[in-house]
């Protein structure tokens, strides 16, 4: 397996543009979380889906802030409208419960700069 | 609540020396801890985890860990450093199978 994949690995965008940022997760894996690392605030969950479902949304920032996951190999985290204070790295991470231990896999990030 | 706190924000040492990088964590359950590192401009990687069996725990790279209930400490250790251990390391706190908690991260810089 790949890994979990993440795109773009860098965007930069103006402030008010919509951005989109896509995951997709470890391929089994019923679990996927989306984070943003941020030097102020190190590392912070934002929402995680179980099974597609969304169990855990109040990390999110604001209600410009938001997640989908249509299916097991997909999800999006969408800024709308995006602002200079959103600039950070969001990471998606996937896992599957087994022996009763979560490890999460990380993706490789998006680095996302609002000008 | 369930918390980990990483006690040096930032430790410096030699090549060849050992390295302790401290934390501490307080949860009502009995946790799973873990450790990952982060290399500049990529993913966290995982060096190592604490499921409850042995308290002494070996990583890659040769990062080791040990879980003391009494101290409520699961610091991360390794006997000589190496210039690429150089990175950002988090302490991190499971619960409930997939609630997380991150410490706040220290940066190691190893020193030629």
């Amino acid at each position: 397996d790949a890994g979990v994949i993440q795109s773009p690995r860098h965007e930069v965008t103006e402030m008010g543009q919509e951005v989109t940022l896509r995951c997709k997760p470890i391929s089994g894996h019923d679990y996927l979380f989306w984070y943003r690392q941020t030097m102020m605030r190190g590392l912070e969950l934002l929402i995680y889906f179980n099974n597609n479902v969304p169990i855990d949304d109040s990390g999110m920032p604001e209600d410009r802030f938001s997640a989908k996951m249509p299916n097991a190999s997909f999800s999006t985290l969408k800024i709308q409208p995006s602002e200079p204070r959103d600039s950070a790295v969001y990471f998606c991470a996937s896992s599957s419960v087994g022996q009763g231990v979560t490890e999460a896999f990380f993706g490789q990030g998006t680095r996302l700069t609002v000008v | 609540a369930q918390s980990v706190t990483q006690l040096d924000s930032h430790v410096s040492v030699s090549e060849g020396t050992p390295v302790l990088l401290r934390c501490n964590y307080s949860s009502s359950y009995s946790p799973s801890l873990f450790w990952y590192v982060q290399h500049p401009n990529k993913g966290l990687q995982l060096l190592l985890k604490y499921t409850s069996a042995a308290t002494l725990v070996k990583g890659i790279n040769g990062f080791e860990a040990e879980f003391k209930k009494s101290e409520t400490s699961f610091h991360l250790t390794k006997p000589s450093a190496h210039m690429s251990d150089a990175a950002e390391y988090f302490c991190v706190l499971c619960y409930n199978n997939n609630d997380m908690r991150f410490g706040a991260g220290t940066r190691l810089t190893v020193k030629p």
